[in-house]
């Protein structure tokens, strides 16, 4: 079993739909970071958070440490934010670099 | 752009050579990270420098190494390359460690034939 799941793996929705990506993992975590990767690749980190929630923009990440589970909002969506959204979390005692990632959830948006 | 550079882009080689990837951290930052990207493993973090030292170790195998200089560029270094090898390297870098946001090079995208 992975450390580090995502659901779901795949997600479709029409511009301006709400949208959720659930990542649950079964470590004890110091940091969870959301990492989008667009279609050419590169990687640009989201959100890094230990409790709570946090906002940028349209985006809203949240983190239920009791639960082990973040999610990851993203409202009034459109077709540029069509990427791979990554959840990744940093071993309690562990170094930062030392993250466990998941398998990603790739979104498309329609126009 | 995330400050974080890194050449080359791609690289297309062939079994049993040796390659070099170099990353240029953000300006100030003293941390560098090399990950690699596979399409069956998915992103993994392989080693971890901070101003020069080796902080720590991932999923790196004997054939890869790393260093990290004065001017704190770093380089990762494959050897005798194995087709499985083929994937995307990235670099990131952080201003310290441990509490910081990490900023993701564009990665080099490395193929073996």
């Amino acid at each position: 079993k992975n450390e580090v799941e995502q659901s779901p793996q795949n997600l479709t929705a029409q511009e301006g739909e709400f949208i959720t990506i659930n990542c649950s993992y079964s470590v004890g975590i110091s940091a969870l970071h959301w990492l989008q990767q667009h279609p050419g690749g590169g990687i640009v980190s989201l959100f890094m958070l230990s409790s709570g929630k946090k906002k940028h923009g349209r985006l809203i990440a949240t983190i239920n440490i009791q639960e082990k589970h973040s999610s990851l909002h993203i409202t009034a969506s459109h077709p540029r934010d069509s990427a791979v959204y990554i959840c990744a979390v940093l071993n309690y005692g562990g170094s930062q670099g030392n993250l466990i990632f998941g398998k990603g959830t790739k979104l498309s948006v329609k126009p | 752009d995330s400050g974080v550079t890194q050449t080359p882009k791609h690289l297309i080689t062939a079994t049993g050579q040796r390659v070099t990837l170099r990353c240029s951290p953000r300006s100030g930052d003293l941390s560098v990270y090399w990950y690699q990207q596979s399409l069956d493993q998915g992103l993994q973090f392989l080693i971890q420098y901070y101003n020069g030292e080796e902080r720590a170790k991932g999923n790196i195998l004997e054939r890869f190494s790393a260093q990290q200089f004065p001017d704190l560029h770093s380089e990762l270094n494959l050897s005798s390359l194995e087709l499985g090898d083929s994937a995307l390297y990235f670099c990131a870098s952080s201003v310290v460690g441990d509490a910081d946001t990490q900023y993701f090079g564009p990665g080099t995208r490395l193929t073996v034939l």
